[in-house]
């Protein structure tokens, strides 16, 4: 099942703050966050387990909130550099079969 | 370390054509995957590997098969190409399969007329 991601598009200026929010209809193990500039291949940002463990970008900050099966990036005092389209992929349990992506939100932060 | 590497960058092909997308990982990954990305959506997973000789279909297999001989290794061969199979297609690889960081490689555009 697809998580749904929102909002689909956000316009910000240089230094204003974002949340990006990734929901499932499932329980979650895990919840991944990538962002891909265009053209680009995707690109790490951050983990978030069941448990509350986290791996990722120092400057980036996320939530899971596993009983609402949600998760929510954190993109603060936003810089030029974070435009790009941002992805959401959740996994149901160990050993799942990898990663299911959202469709995406598309930021663009203008100077 | 090269990371992914994919090959080709672009491709165009005839409807009925075949054609084998070549991945290869140099960071002694275990897992490699590879995903679909249709133009303004997200990536669908298509096959996975969690090693050398284990292979597994994914979301949206059909259409296509893989194979894995190496730990380097994962190639995604398409046969009888068809105009639905026009996407980008990348492979990814990660140290474990739940809890680590998939590397994406640059991608494959592919074109079928």
């Amino acid at each position: 099942q697809q998580p749904v991601q929102s909002p689909q598009a956000v316009i910000l200026r240089e230094g204003e703050d974002a949340v990006i929010n990734c929901s499932s209809s499932k329980a979650l193990y895990s919840v991944h966050w990538y962002r891909q500039k265009h053209g680009e291949a995707p690109v790490f940002l951050m983990i978030l387990l069941k448990g509350g463990e986290q791996k990722g970008h120092e400057k980036i900050s996320a939530s899971f909130n596993e009983k609402k099966q949600q998760s929510s990036l954190y993109l603060t005092a936003s810089q030029l550099s974070y435009s790009g389209t941002y992805f959401c992929g959740t996994e149901i349990g160990w050993g799942a079969d990898g990663l299911t992506f959202g469709k995406g939100t598309h930021l663009i932060i203008q100077p | 370390n090269a990371g992914v590497t994919q090959t080709p960058k672009f491709r165009i092909l005839k409807i009925g054509q075949s054609m084998t997308l070549q991945c290869a990982q140099d960071m002694n990954h275990n897992y490699m995957y590879w995903y679909r990305q249709d133009p303004g959506m997200g990536l669908k997973l298509i096959y996975y590997s969690v090693g050398a000789g284990i292979t597994d279909k994914g979301e949206v297999p059909n259409g296509y098969n893989v194979s894995r001989s190496t730990t380097e290794d994962f190639p995604l061969r398409l046969e009888l190409a068809a105009p639905s199979q026009t996407s980008v297609y990348f492979c990814a690889s990660s140290y474990q399969q739940n809890t680590d960081t998939q590397y994406f490689g640059p991608g494959t555009r592919l074109t079928v007329l």
